[in-house]
This record gives C-alpha cells, structure tokens and sequence, in this order.
C-alpha cells in the first residue's frame, strides 16, 4: 500500500492564482481531512470528510473547497491564493471506527 | 476553549539519557489523546493512542502515559535516530469537526 499520497510536493503561486492539491489514499479509509501546519501555530484542521459526498468545515476553512466524489480522493482547492496561505498541507485519513489518523507526505505551498 | 500544550519546547540530551516529554490538555470530553513523530520535511507519523486514564503504551524505547489532565511520552536510553519533533493532539467528544487538536510539538535532539 502506498498510505496517503499528496501532490505537488512544492508549489510557488503569485497572489490571486488558484490551484487545486491532490491527495489520495488507497487503505479504503471513509474519513479524510486536510492541515495545515504554521511556524508556532501547529497543525490546524481546514475541512474533512466522513465519506464520499459528505464534507464539512474544520478550524480554518476560509479561503479553501473541498469535494470527495470518491473514497480514494480528496482534493483541496484555493481560490484565489493569498500570502497567509503560504504553509505546509498535509492531508490525512482514518479508519471510520479507529481515532488514529495517517498522514501524507506533504505540500509546501509559497505564496507571493 | 479546548487546549493543548506541550513541554518543553525544545530538549537536547545526550545518547543514552533518559527524560520524558509533557502534554497537558484542558479539554470538555477526551475521546482520545494520540502522540506521533515528526520528521523535518515529512508528515506526522503515528506512534500511539491513549483513550483512558492510568492507560500506557509502550513501543520500542518510547512509552506513553495518560492522567486525567495530560500525558507523558517517556523516552529511554535514547539514540539520535529518536531525534524528530514529537507532537501531542486530542480527539474530543461530540466536537462538531472529526479533526485532531494538535500541541506545537517538542523539538528533540539526540545528540551522540
């Protein structure tokens, strides 16, 4: 099993573009979220998902979409890019009935 | 608020000295607190969940305690491959997002 995958691995945006981040997992998890992860700030939770269709806001949804049309994908999406989106994403999932999450490798977004 | 904090901020020991690194939390309902090794450039890797008081895990020279008001990641006799950033997080009850609340991590250094 390659675990939860995530691409680009780096990516540089100029204020105002739109980009979507891939993530993906291939342990048939129902639950998927995506953090975010600051300097001093630690990971915070953007949005999840408890399955296919079924998504919802977290500590830090502004600025961000999600959709899950399957159970493998979980795209993140900005909409127009801004400086404070700069940051590393991790995307993660579980199990429906185990807490402990898994985590991707990462995306290291640059805004400028 | 629902809050987690971890201790120290940074620790260096030498090869072979033992310590303990601290999460304390203040939260309205523990479903479960989970402790996970961070790598620089890498995503959080899952070490343990804790799910109730005097409960312990133990995994390689790492072992994890839980009290009702924080928990203790003791390491033992460590080696520099121990050397990462070790976070703490808490899943809690009835809490509307299925997300982790995480600690800002204790920056570990092994040194040889």
């Amino acid at each position: 099993n390659a675990g939860v995958t995530q691409t680009p691995k780096f990516q540089v945006l100029k204020t105002g573009q739109s980009m979507t981040l891939q993530c993906a997992q291939d342990m048939n998890h129902e639950y998927m979220s995506w953090y975010r992860q600051d300097p001093g700030m630690g990971l915070r939770l953007i949005h999840y998902s408890v399955g296919a269709g079924i998504t919802d806001q977290g500590e830090v949804p502004n600025g961000y979409n999600v959709s899950r049309s399957t159970t493998e994908d979980f795209p993140l999406r900005l909409l127009s890019a801004a400086p404070s989106q700069t940051s590393v994403y991790f995307c993660a999932s579980r199990e429906k009935w185990a807490y402990e999450q898994y985590f991707g490798p990462g995306t290291r977004l640059t805004v400028t | 608020e629902d809050q987690v904090t971890q201790s120290p901020e940074a620790l260096r020991l030498q090869e072979g000295e033992s310590s303990s690194l601290n999460c304390s939390y203040t939260v309205s309902g523990l479903r479960g607190l989970f402790w996970y090794r961070q790598d620089p450039g890498k995503g959080p890797e899952f070490l343990f969940t804790l799910y109730s008081a005097g409960e312990e895990k133990e995994k390689e020279r790492l072992k994890a305690t839980l009290t009702k008001k924080e928990s203790f990641l003791h390491i033992t006799a460590p080696k520099p491959e121990d050397s990462a950033t070790y976070l703490c997080a808490v899943l809690i009850k009835g809490g509307g997002a299925d997300g982790l609340t995480f600690g800002k991590g204790t920056h570990l250094i092994i040194q040889p």
